[in-house]
């Protein structure tokens, strides 16, 4: 199974682009790459997937390097209300079945 | 639409007592549900996952166990609370190929 690595923190000034990066080298050809944020004592919020093109949303928009070992997802005008752990996530498993198995995230604090 | 309900939203239970989490799901059928735990501080960790009605998977041991007995209907359980079993409890369905709701959770702390 693939896995996942997120620095654990990150600042970021309001109004200023957020870059966060995530390392999946193990990851096979067939998964996908998910992102979400976790605002304090909510469940989890899904931001945006891919699998080998760039995604863009109304949230943020996904890069995923050419040989997919990594992505950084971005928030292009961060505001104080993304303060949130970010986390990036591989699936696994078969197309009858998808695990999402979480690491520790990202945690991003957006500044006045 | 998807949705999925959990509750209830905060508990306190003294330990040795027994716990009932529900979780049910609207808008799918025949959906994978899964239970996670985040211990204060943590990251989330996945405790149960099941395929289908009386399947379940146990991804840790530990002093819970989950049920489903119907469809849309998860249940995670306890007979006996332990100190360690405080956390925040999460459902969540996950379809193939789309992205995972969750529910909105339930802090659980033991005293």
């Amino acid at each position: 199974d693939a896995k996942t690595t997120q620095p654990p923190s990150m600042d970021c000034a309001e109004g200023r682009a957020a870059n966060l990066p995530c390392n999946h080298s193990t990851i096979s050809g067939n998964e996908y790459v998910y992102w979400y944020r976790q605002i304090h004592s909510q469940g989890p919020q899904y931001i945006i997937h891919g699998l080998k093109n760039n995604e863009t949303n109304e949230m943020a928009s996904l890069i995923i390097t050419e040989d997919r070992k990594s992505s950084t997802l971005i928030l292009p005008h961060a505001t104080l209300r993304d303060t949130a752990v970010y986390y990036c996530i591989v699936r696994r498993g078969n197309t009858g079945f998808q695990k999402l198995v979480f690491g520790t995230g990202t945690r991003l604090l957006v500044s006045p | 639409s998807q949705t999925i309900h959990q509750w209830p939203a905060t508990l306190v239970q003294p330990v040795g007592s027994p716990l009932s989490l529900e979780c049910t799901v609207e808008g799918t059928s025949n959906p994978n549900l899964y239970w996670y735990r985040q211990a204060a501080g943590r990251g989330l960790q996945l405790l149960f996952y099941s395929v289908g009605i009386g399947q379940i998977s146990s991804e840790v041991p530990q002093n819970l166990s989950a049920s489903r007995p119907q469809d849309r209907q998860f249940i995670l359980s306890s007979k006996k609370l332990l100190l360690s079993d405080s956390g925040f409890y999460l459902c969540a369905w996950i379809g193939v190929n789309t992205e995972a709701f969750f529910g909105q959770g339930t802090r659980l702390t033991v005293v």
